[in-house]
């Protein structure tokens, strides 16, 4: 089992660019999140998906969108890329959207707009 | 305002120490996680605790609920070691307030 996946690893952007982080996950797990990590911050969530077929804001979601494509896939897009989303992005996944359940990370993508 | 906060946010340990990371957190939760980031950016969960003491290998947590402050304990520590540690309270559903991070260095 790969657990989550995330593509790409590294991306460069110029401002005004539009690109897709794709994640994927092989637990059968039912729900998604994606999460940006920013020096001397802690991670903070853009949006979540808690089912497939529901997604929902987080704390950071402006300039992203999201698509919950099936169960296994959750991808988040940057439709007019800015400079202050140069960050890392994390994907996780947890089998249901519960206070207990632990949540799956993937590598991360580091992303830099320019 | 942080909820969540950690202490130290950097600590350097030779080889063999015991160390504490320290979170104390300003909201009301039943349960605390503890995260370990390693250097490379991989993000894994090692506890979640709602009381008391869970040990796992050379990692210890403790919480206290009422007091809201949660400890990580490592003991003999070893280079491996080396990585941010993040407290995480719960605020609902599965979303979390997450601390900065401690970062730990181990040097043998």
């Amino acid at each position: 089992n790969a657990g989550v996946t995330q593509t790409p690893k590294f991306q460069v952007l110029k401002t005004g660019q539009s690109m897709t982080l794709q994640c994927a996950q092989d637990m059968n797990h039912n729900s998604m999140y994606w999460y940006r990590q920013d020096p001397g911050m802690g991670l903070r969530l853009i949006y979540y998906s808690a089912s497939e077929g529901t997604t929902d804001k987080g704390e950071v979601p402006n300039g992203y969108n999201v698509s919950r494509l099936n169960k296994r896939e959750f991808s988040l897009r940057l439709e007019s890329a800015a400079p202050s989303q140069t960050s890392v992005y994390f994907c996780a996944s947890s089998e249901w959207y519960r206070l207990e359940d632990t949540q799956y990370f993937g590598p991360g993508t580091r992303l830099t707009v320019l | 305002k942080n909820e969540v906060e950690q202490s130290p946010q950097n600590l350097t340990a030779q080889e063999g120490e015991f160390i504490t990371i320290n979170c104390s957190y300003s909201v009301g939760i039943s349960a605390l996680h503890w995260l370990q980031q390693h250097p490379g950016g991989g993000i894994v969960s090692l506890f979640m605790l709602s009381s008391g003491k869970k040990k796992h290998g050379r990692l210890i947590a403790t919480i206290n609920i009422q007091e809201k402050h949660s400890s990580l304990h490592i003991t003999a520590s070893h280079p491996r070691d080396s990585a941010v540690y993040i407290c995480a309270a719960p605020k609902d559903g599965n979303q979390f307030y997450f601390g900065t991070g401690t970062s730990l260095t181990v040097i043998p």
